[in-house]
């Protein structure tokens, strides 16, 4: 159990266009789901927290109207990289909050490959 | 204050060698810890986590974990290294006066030679 999906794992896409990732929690219900940036080499950057049926909640210092994150039910959240440029290029992980271990325990997405030319 | 410390961003051990990952929180309440391991190109897959109870976790793999409250720390470690081990891991610590959130390490990259 606890499995989440990510879609697409690689994307490449021409600088100016916007770019959807889903996030999805295969067997379980996620009241939050949460959305990483990883730079090669680095840890992972909280990007935000979203809850079912309200706004997300940006870290300091990442765009909202750049970063526009859905959570339209449950089990999917979605990240759009709008007008993308080379410099959003990096490794997008989604994680979601539940599942039968309980409200504490964070289950991660494979993570989605953002490559902009 | 760095909330969460990897010592060693890189470890290297020899197959069957005693594994050993460092790591130390600053929290001041009782946290919640995990450790996750991160293959290339891949998400973050839990290991094991403490929340209450039994200071010493079992993972998966063969891994396990103490929380020693003393020393604010929570090493992980597995009594003999095999190839698959080689990783990068995460320490990750989950707390209130965090927001709750996830706060990881910086990692450490586990090297297994043969």
């Amino acid at each position: 159990g606890a499995v989440v999906s990510q879609h697409p794992s690689w994307v490449i896409c021409k600088s100016g266009t916007s770019v959807k990732i889903e996030c999805r929690s295969l067997d379980f219900q996620a009241t939050t789901m949460f959305w990483y940036r990883q730079f090669p080499k680095q840890s992972l950057m909280l990007m935000a927290t979203s809850n079912e049926g309200s706004k997300a909640t940006y870290e300091q210092g990442v765009e909202k109207d750049k970063f526009l994150i859905n959570h339209a039910s449950l089990t999917l959240s979605t990240l759009t990289v709008t007008s993308a440029h080379p410099e959003d290029s990096s490794f997008y992980i989604c994680s979601a909050r539940g599942g039968s271990s309980g409200q504490e325990t964070q289950y991660f997405g494979p993570g989605t490959r953002l490559l902009v030319l | 204050a760095q909330s969460v410390t990897q010592l060693g961003s890189h470890v290297s051990v020899s197959e069957g060698a005693l594994v050993l990952l460092r790591c130390n929180y600053s929290s001041s309440v009782p946290p919640y810890l995990f450790w996750y391991v991160q293959y290339p190109n891949q998400g973050l897959q839990l290991l094991l986590k403490y929340t209450t109870g039994a200071t010493l976790v079992k993972g998966i793999n063969g891994f396990e974990a103490e929380f020693k409250k003393s020393e604010t720390s929570f090493h992980l470690t597995k009594p003999s290294a095999h190839m698959s081990d080689a990783a990068e891991y995460f320490c990750a610590v989950s707390a209130m006066e965090y927001g709750n959130k996830l706060v990881f390490g910086a990692g450490t990259i586990l090297r297994v030679k043969s």
